[in-house]
């Protein structure tokens, strides 16, 4: 089955430090991996994906996420964080059962950008 | 802009008292699904409509129910709602085109409390 984990609840960082969100993935076969950000009582907002090709994967909002096959790793970063960034962060990798276009999301990471 | 609309952003209801959910697309994807969200968690897949053809995910109970009247709208339906329902419900899409690699979109999402 794929999976996807990250191993922090909480993430907090002075704004204009860089940022590093956690994932983890345990999939059978090539992985298609997905981040997104939920803002308070909004849906969900697609960050950017990895499907194949180049290991830096760039996205909005100035996002990228590294793809690293032997560590089984996704990490989503940010040069220079904004409080603005301050959000729930979500991985997914997509579900390949069923036919499918389903996800499997990770258990979310709460990303605090402080003054 | 073309986008998932979900109606209304807040609804109350009272326990046992059918609810109904609505969700409306302006993407024409042809992949329609409804997760259901509490405080902060992962969202959690309730089925999803690949066109016309409805799929129920096993751990979806039966009072959770789903109507796609055509491409562009579909509704969840809940017959008897129980005060372990009041979540947040997100209703997303998806195009199957380049072979589902695409990612989901995702509406602001219905809150549901429950009296």
């Amino acid at each position: 089955a794929q999976s996807v984990a990250q191993p922090e609840d909480q993430v907090n960082v002075a704004e204009g430090n860089p940022l590093t969100v956690k994932c983890t993935y345990s999939v059978s076969g090539n992985p298609y991996l997905f981040w997104y950000v939920q803002y308070p009582n909004r849906g969900l907002q697609f960050l950017l994906k990895y499907i194949t090709g180049d290991n830096l994967v760039k996205g909005s909002y100035g996002f990228e996420a590294e793809f690293n096959k032997s560590q089984t790793s996704f990490h989503l970063k940010k040069p220079s964080a904004l409080v603005s960034d301050s959000a729930l962060y979500f991985c997914a990798v997509r579900d390949m059962t069923g036919g499918g276009n389903k996800l499997t999301f990770g258990t979310g990471t709460q990303l605090k950008v402080e003054l | 802009d073309a986008m998932v609309i979900q109606n209304p952003r807040y609804q109350v209801t009272q326990f046992g008292k059918p609810v109904t959910l609505s969700c409306s697309q302006t993407l024409n994807h042809n992949v329609m699904y409804w997760y259901q969200q509490k405080s902060s968690q992962a969202p959690k897949l309730l089925f999803h409509y690949y066109d016309k053809d409805f799929n129920n995910e096993a751990d979806t109970p039966d009072n959770f129910q789903s109507r796609r009247p055509n491409t562009s709208f579909c509704f969840l339906d809940i017959r008897s709602p129980g005060l372990g329902d009041a979540a947040m419900y997100l209703c997303a899409t998806s195009s199957l085109k380049d072979r589902g690699n695409q990612p989901q979109h995702f509406g602001d999402g219905t809150r549901l409390s429950i009296l």
